[in-house]
């Protein structure tokens, strides 16, 4: 595709379940991030894959939290046991560089996953 | 580490008015700055983004921004709004490791007719 792709758009869980969110970058980007982005912030950094490798998850705010990149093309973020607190747009962004040293390549945005948590 | 601040959550203009959002910055590296806007129920739009070079950064849709680094500053501008410019505007800056975005918590701009 064009862009990058977030499935589902919308998600409604009940406190406790487990949800799977899908993020499809632009074919050939090799750095791909996800961010949360609680309703009326900015988005915040959770984890980032250099192709298959992910090289920093410092932003995971639990261990609830789990995302991978197997073949390194499309990503999934995975949390365990929703809590209210998980409520917030999941956006994944892809770009086709690495980030060795300071690299300033566009990041692309898909339009995220809002996660309702009840 | 970095942080971004926004004065005003909430900014309204009318048609045709210069549009100004301010954004500063804190960073104990040579910054490089970005604004995304964001449509409602979209992604975010790369409108401009400084890293090194020409202070004053030109971007699409008639936007611009300078980096002034004696104020830690980079406003972004536009002389005549629009009513398509209505959304929310985010101004960031790249981690240290030149990884992810710190993301400021964004403007939202009205534009009355």
């Amino acid at each position: 595709g064009a862009g990058v792709s977030q499935s589902p758009r919308y998600k409604v869980a009940k406190r406790g379940q487990d949800v799977a969110l899908r993020c499809d970058p632009i074919s050939g980007h090799v750095s791909l991030f996800w961010y949360q982005q609680a309703l009326g912030q900015g988005p915040e950094f959770l984890t980032y894959f250099q192709n298959e490798a992910q090289l920093d998850k410092s932003g995971l705010p639990s261990d609830r939290f789990f995302a991978e990149r197997p073949e390194g093309s499309v990503s999934t973020l995975k949390i365990q046991r929703t809590q209210q607190e998980d409520s917030a747009v999941y956006l994944c962004a892809s770009s086709h560089r690495d980030y060795r040293g300071t690299s300033t390549d566009t990041q692309y945005f898909g339009p995220g996953t809002r996660l309702t948590v009840l | 580490a970095q942080s971004v601040t926004q004065l005003g959550s909430h900014v309204s203009v009318s048609e045709g008015a210069l549009v100004l959002l301010r954004c500063n910055y804190s960073s104990s590296v040579p910054p490089y700055l970005f604004w995304y806007v964001q449509y409602p129920n979209q992604g975010l739009q790369l409108l401009l983004k400084y890293t090194t070079g020409a202070t004053l950064v030109k971007g699409i849709n008639g936007f611009e921004a300078e980096f002034k680094k004696s104020e830690t500053s980079f406003h972004l501008t536009k002389p005549s709004a629009h009513m398509s410019d209505a959304a929310e505007y985010f101004c960031a800056v790249l981690s240290n490791y030149g990884q992810n975005f710190v993301f400021g918590p964004g403007t939202r701009l009205s534009v009355l007719p």
